[in-house]
C-alpha cells in the first residue's frame, strides 16, 4: 500500500518568514495529494489540494509543488503568521479502486512566533 | 446544511465495554470514511464505504465495525474496548476528490 513521509516533524520561524514542509509517497499510481491544518483540538481542515496533472497551485499566501518523477510535494507557507501555528497534515490518494482512500504523513508542527 | 456531524464528543470507557461511535452527513456524499488519530501522529483509516450498504476495511479495522445502512449515517462499533483504541476517532465524507471531515471524538479507555 501508500507510504507517505513527511519532514521535518517540527518547524519553528518567525513572522514574516517562509516555511517549507516536505512529503515524499510511495505508490506511483497516488494522483491527489491535499494538505489539511490542523489546530488543537479541532478537526483538519483541507488547505490546498493538488492533482497529478499540475506540477504548481498556488492559493494566496499557500503554495504547493508536486514533482511526479521523485514521488514528492511540498507545502509552502510565505509571509507567516502567528496564526498559521498548527499542525499540517500531507496525505496521498490514488486513483481507481482506491475510492479515494488517503495516507497521512505524521505531521508538521508550525509554531511562528511573534 | 450541517456537514459531518459526530456524537458523543468525548466518552471513557472501561476495559471490555462496548459503544458505538455515531456519524452523520448531509451532503449526500455516497463515500465515507473512519479514522483514528493518536496523540501526535497522523490520521489512520480504519473503514470506509462507497455506498449504502457497502464497506471494506482500511489500515486499522480490528477491534472495530462499522455498518451503512443509509446514505447518511456511518457508525463505528467498538466490540471489547482496550486500551489501545484511546484516540480521537474522526469521521469524514467525500465529494469528488475532498474530504470533509467532523469534528471528531475524544475516546479513553480505562
Amino acid at each position: 500500500g501508500e507510504n507517505v513521509e513527511q519532514h521535518p516533524s517540527t518547524l519553528s520561524v518567525q513572522e514574516g518568514d517562509s516555511a517549507v514542509i516536505k512529503c515524499t509517497y510511495s505508490d506511483s499510481a497516488s494522483n491527489y495529494f491535499p494538505w489539511y491544518k490542523q489546530e488543537l483540538g479541532k478537526r483538519p481542515q483541507l488547505i490546498i489540494d493538488i492533482r497529478s496533472n499540475v506540477g504548481e497551485k498556488k492559493d494566496q499566501r499557500i503554495a504547493v509543488t508536486l514533482n511526479k518523477t521523485a514521488k514528492h510535494f511540498s507545502l509552502h507557507i510565505t509571509e507567516t503568521q502567528p496564526e498559521d501555528s498548527a499542525v499540517y497534515f500531507c496525505a496521498a490518494s490514488g486513483g481507481g479502486t482506491s475510492y479515494g482512500k488517503l495516507t497521512f504523513g505524521q505531521g508538521t508542527i508550525l509554531t511562528v512566533h511573534p | 446544511n450541517a456537514g459531518v456531524t459526530q456524537t458523543p464528543k468525548f466518552r471513557i470507557l472501561k476495559i471490555g465495554q462496548s459503544m458505538t461511535l455515531q456519524c452523520t452527513q448531509d451532503m449526500n456524499h455516497n463515500y465515507m470514511y473512519w479514522y483514528r488519530q493518536d496523540p501526535g501522529m497522523g490520521l489512520k483509516l480504519i473503514y470506509y464505504s462507497v455506498g449504502a450498504g457497502i464497506t471494506d476495511k482500511g489500515e486499522v479495522p480490528n477491534g472495530y465495525n462499522v455498518s451503512r445502512s443509509t446514505t447518511e449515517d456511518f457508525p463505528l462499533r467498538l466490540e471489547l474496548a482496550a486500551p489501545s483504541q484511546t484516540s480521537v476517532y474522526f469521521c469524514a465524507s467525500r465529494t469528488k476528490e475532498t474530504q470533509y471531515f467532523g469534528p471528531g471524538t475524544r475516546l479513553l479507555v480505562l
